[in-house]
Parts: structure tokens; C-alpha cells; sequence
């Protein structure tokens, strides 16, 4: 069964340093999405991606955070500085679509990320 | 912004009773989505409901919808020791945000053998 997948799956890193994540959706998705998960909280979306265009970064922290997905396949989430804050699981997720309203997202497994 | 609102935050049953869970939202949707999270993963996608649907069925699942109360509820029946998770309602965003969707904080329930 096709599976989104993400790496690494866990990194610890001091503030101030630069960390990056990659997601490889399932095959054929063209939506995906990058989710930030405070521990005990809900999943916040951060970006969505409709095959290599943006369609909402409003919840980006843009002076820090950068996401690409250059050719509309995998993608990556990159943070630069790290701070204390930036301390969450990083899921990713992808749709075949771009209505996720009708569709299920179909989530990896996250990048938890520790910072120092 | 977190729309969805599960209750309650935390539940502990026994094997083989039935587990409910609700869900409370803000504004008018299209659908409303329940998903999973066994600890430290990924989430599963569990049932989707329709704006003009009222209850649906998967299996040992059912959900309810009530759009006049915003509402939602997620029964699981005969629970299992393998049900152990967090559940989290889903719900729809607006157009201008591709329509990506909103949990809640979910609700952490524990089932013990």
C-alpha cells in the first residue's frame, strides 16, 4: 500500500542551528500539506502546496520557515534559525486532489523535532 | 486556528464497552472528518461525513452530525486494547485556504484489558 513518507523521523538540534525535513507524498497526489503538531494539540496546517504552487502559507512563519516543492513531487520544510519554540512533530500530507474537504489526507509518519 | 473541539479530553474505559468521543466547531462546513493517532505518529484517516448526512457507519465506528449544533459525535463500539489513541475531528476551511482542514485538540482515550 502506498505511504507518504518522512525523514528523518527524529532530530535534535540547537537553537540557532538550521534543520530541513523531507516528505515524499503517495504517487499521483498533487496536494500536500505540512502540519505542525504541538505536543497535546491538534495538528496547524503550515503550508499547502497544489503541485509546485502554494496555495496558503499564511500560517508560515515566514521570517524563519521556507517550504518548497520544486518539481510538484516530494517537498521540503526547512528552519532556520531553530528557537525552543520550534520544538513539535512536522507531519506531512498529501490528497489526491486539492478539495481535502472531500477527500482523506493521507499522513506520514512526522519528523519529531527536539531543539536545545 | 484550531476550529474543532473534542470532548472529553481524556477517556479510560474497559475492553469490550463503547468509547464516545464529541466534537463542537465554530463555523458552517462541508464535511467533517474523524482521524487517529496511535503515540508519535502519523494520523489515520478514520470516516468522513457529509454536510447533509446524519450518521454513518464503518465497521465499529459511528458518527453523527448535527449541523444545528455544530456538533459531532464518534462512537466506537466494543472497544479494544488496540483502539488506545488520540481522536481528532477534522472540519473543512474556506475556499481561500484550499480548503485544508481544522483539528481539534483531540481526545486521548486509554482502553485497558
Amino acid at each position: 500500500e502506498a505511504e507518504v513518507a518522512q525523514s528523518p523521523r527524529y532530530k535534535i538540534t540547537e537553537k540557532s542551528q538550521a534543520v530541513a525535513f523531507w516528505c515524499d507524498p503517495i504517487s499521483g497526489h498533487a496536494t500536500l500539506y505540512w502540519y505542525r503538531q504541538i505536543l497535546g494539540q491538534g495538528p496547524e496546517l503550515l503550508v499547502q502546496f497544489q503541485d509546485e504552487s502554494v496555495v496558503d502559507d499564511s500560517q508560515l512563519p515566514k521570517d524563519r520557515f521556507s517550504a518548497e516543492r520544486l518539481k510538484g513531487v516530494d517537498s521540503t520544510l526547512k528552519i532556520q534559525p531553530a528557537e525552543l519554540g520550534d520544538s513539535a512533530m512536522y507531519l506531512c500530507a498529501s490528497t489526491p486532489t486539492g478539495q481535502a474537504t472531500y477527500n482523506e489526507q493521507f499522513f506520514g509518519p512526522g519528523t519529531r523535532l527536539t531543539v536545545l | 486556528s484550531q476550529q474543532g473541539e473534542e470532548d472529553p479530553q481524556a477517556l479510560s474505559i474497559q475492553e469490550g464497552e463503547n468509547a464516545t468521543m464529541n466534537c463542537s466547531y465554530k463555523t458552517s462546513i462541508n464535511n467533517l472528518q474523524w482521524y487517529r493517532q496511535n503515540s508519535g505518529r502519523g494520523l489515520v484517516h478514520l470516516i468522513l461525513i457529509r454536510s447533509n448526512e446524519r450518521e454513518k457507519h464503518s465497521g465499529r465506528l459511528r458518527v453523527t452530525l448535527d449541523t444545528s449544533k455544530k456538533s459531532s459525535s464518534l462512537l466506537i463500539t466494543a472497544s479494544r486494547a488496540a483502539d488506545t489513541a488520540s481522536y481528532f475531528c477534522a472540519t473543512d476551511g474556506n475556499s481561500n485556504s484550499g480548503y485544508a482542514l481544522n483539528f481539534g485538540k483531540g481526545t486521548s482515550l486509554l482502553v485497558t484489558p
